[in-house]
């Protein structure tokens, strides 16, 4: 049962132009999510989070959006850079003991110069 | 300051062997954290430990599967009698955790494991 979904494997955009990656969820109970970029042979880094309670939030060219009416988030990248080809994973947390996070398959960003 | 590592980087061995797999969290962090990517997948939460409470295991997907967590700080996940469906890349990651909400968690490298 896959909680949190990626359904875009890979995305190609020109430099400068918007990338724009989607992310679903299943679970009404997640109060926050996230989005992290991994370059290979690193660990992922954290980007962005937005909370449950607000329906946006932005930083520097990174915007995340949430809509929980649909159960959906993207992340908003503008102005697309080549430094920006990495694979980005959505995550979500319940509030719990735990923290843990529920992660997404995955979208390969490439931005090309 | 030092961030969470993760040794081997790249571990190859034989069907059937067992495996230990090491991470240091970032000094102070109290909650510490393995995932697990297969290929073409997301990361799946393996187990999880908070200071000196009972780990959370439930996601660990069989009894090959143990970890341990000395001193509050260096975890040993072990994969007994490893199996070709356990090549992944084992993720640890740590956080200063306080109440039941999100605190930032911060990912090592990973060891990039391959049952032969």
């Amino acid at each position: 049962d896959q909680q949190v979904k990626q359904n875009s494997p890979s995305l190609s955009v020109q430099e400068g132009r918007i990338s724009i990656l989607n992310c679903d969820y299943t679970n009404s109970m997640f109060d926050y999510f996230l989005w992290y970029k991994k370059y290979p042979a690193e660990g992922p880094t954290f980007l962005i989070s937005i909370s449950s309670i607000k329906d946006k939030n932005e930083d520097g060219r990174f915007t995340v959006f949430l809509n929980k009416s649909a159960k959906h988030l993207s992340l908003h990248i503008v102005p697309s850079q080549p430094g920006d080809s990495a694979v980005y994973f959505c995550a979500a947390s319940e509030r719990s003991n735990t923290g843990k996070l529920i992660f997404g398959q995955g979208t390969t960003l490439q931005v090309k110069p | 300051g030092a961030g969470v590592s993760q040794s081997p980087s790249n571990k190859v061995t034989e069907k059937g062997k067992d495996v230990e797999l090491r991470c240091d969290p970032i000094s102070g962090h109290t909650a510490l954290y393995w995932y697990r990517q297969s290929l073409g997948q997301g990361l799946e939460f393996l187990i999880y430990f908070q200071g000196n409470s009972a780990p959370d295991k439930s996601g660990l997907p069989s009894d090959r599967f143990s970890a341990e967590r000395t001193g509050g700080s260096v975890s040993t996940l072990t994969i007994q009698r490893t199996q070709q469906e356990d090549s992944a890349v084992y993720l640890c990651a740590s956080s200063f955790r306080q109440g039941k909400g999100y605190n930032e968690q911060f990912f090592g490298p990973g060891t990039r494991l391959t049952v032969l």
